[in-house]
């Protein structure tokens, strides 16, 4: 079956450091890809996505490139900001069939940010 | 526009109880998902309507669980002979089709304990 893996965390940067979460997958086909993000208190939200190989999903300074040769999605930022302190969830949908866009998650990577 | 609602934010009930949680769509989104979020986990797949109907169930995990969506809008997620094993987080999420490109718009959630 479709699965996501995502780094372990939790990760702990200064502001204005580099940020990387890794992301791989396994599924059938050509699925889209996501990165969704949950702040404190609030609910789950798209950061960012991409639906298909070599894309590049990009959204508040963050970015991730779909790479179908290594099943990767990794996430990146090249200068965090302590508001950026969420949790962050990689996701997948699979291609046709049945799948009807439900959602894989992986099992989310806490970010704190420190001033 | 407003977002995806759920009633109630919270619930507690007590083993064997039965409870219903609610979930009010984007208006105009045909698609709707439940999830279950358990602590330190990513969301996973309960069920999924297009329209009135269900039309993948195989995430609900026993028998005890059951979801309508009589309108093709509002749902309600019923869970009968409720057990502390599901004490989690349940999503839901609405989308304007079923194409796996599609974002998904999460609801804040229902925190569900059961003691």
């Amino acid at each position: 079956g479709n699965s996501v893996t995502q780094m372990e965390g939790p990760v702990t940067l200064s502001e204005e450091a580099f940020l990387t979460i890794n992301c791989t997958y396994t599924a059938t086909g050509y699925p889209s890809l996501f990165w969704y993000v949950q702040y404190p208190g609030e609910g789950l939200q798209l950061l960012l996505k991409a639906t298909k190989a070599d894309d590049k999903g990009s959204n508040k300074g963050f970015e991730a490139t779909y790479r179908k040769e290594t099943t990767s999605f990794h996430l990146e930022k090249g200068s965090v900001q302590v508001s950026d302190s969420a949790v962050y969830f990689c996701a997948l949908s699979a291609a046709g069939g049945t799948s009807y866009g439900k959602l894989t998650f992986g099992q989310g990577t806490i970010l704190t940010v420190h001033p | 526009g407003a977002g995806v609602s759920q009633t109630p934010s919270n619930k507690v009930t007590e083993k064997g109880k039965y409870v219903e949680l609610r979930c009010d769509p984007i208006s105009g989104h045909t698609a709707l998902y439940w999830y279950r979020q358990s602590l330190g986990q990513g969301p996973e797949f309960l069920i999924y309507f297009q329209g009135t109907g269900a039309a993948d169930d195989s995430g609900l995990p026993n028998d005890r669980f059951f979801a309508v969506r009589p309108e093709g809008s509002v749902s309600t997620l019923k869970i009968q002979r409720t057990e502390r094993g599901d004490s989690a987080v349940y999503l839901c999420a609405s989308s304007p089709g079923t194409s796996g490109r599609n974002e998904q718009f999460f609801g804040p959630g229902t925190r569900l304990t059961v003691l």
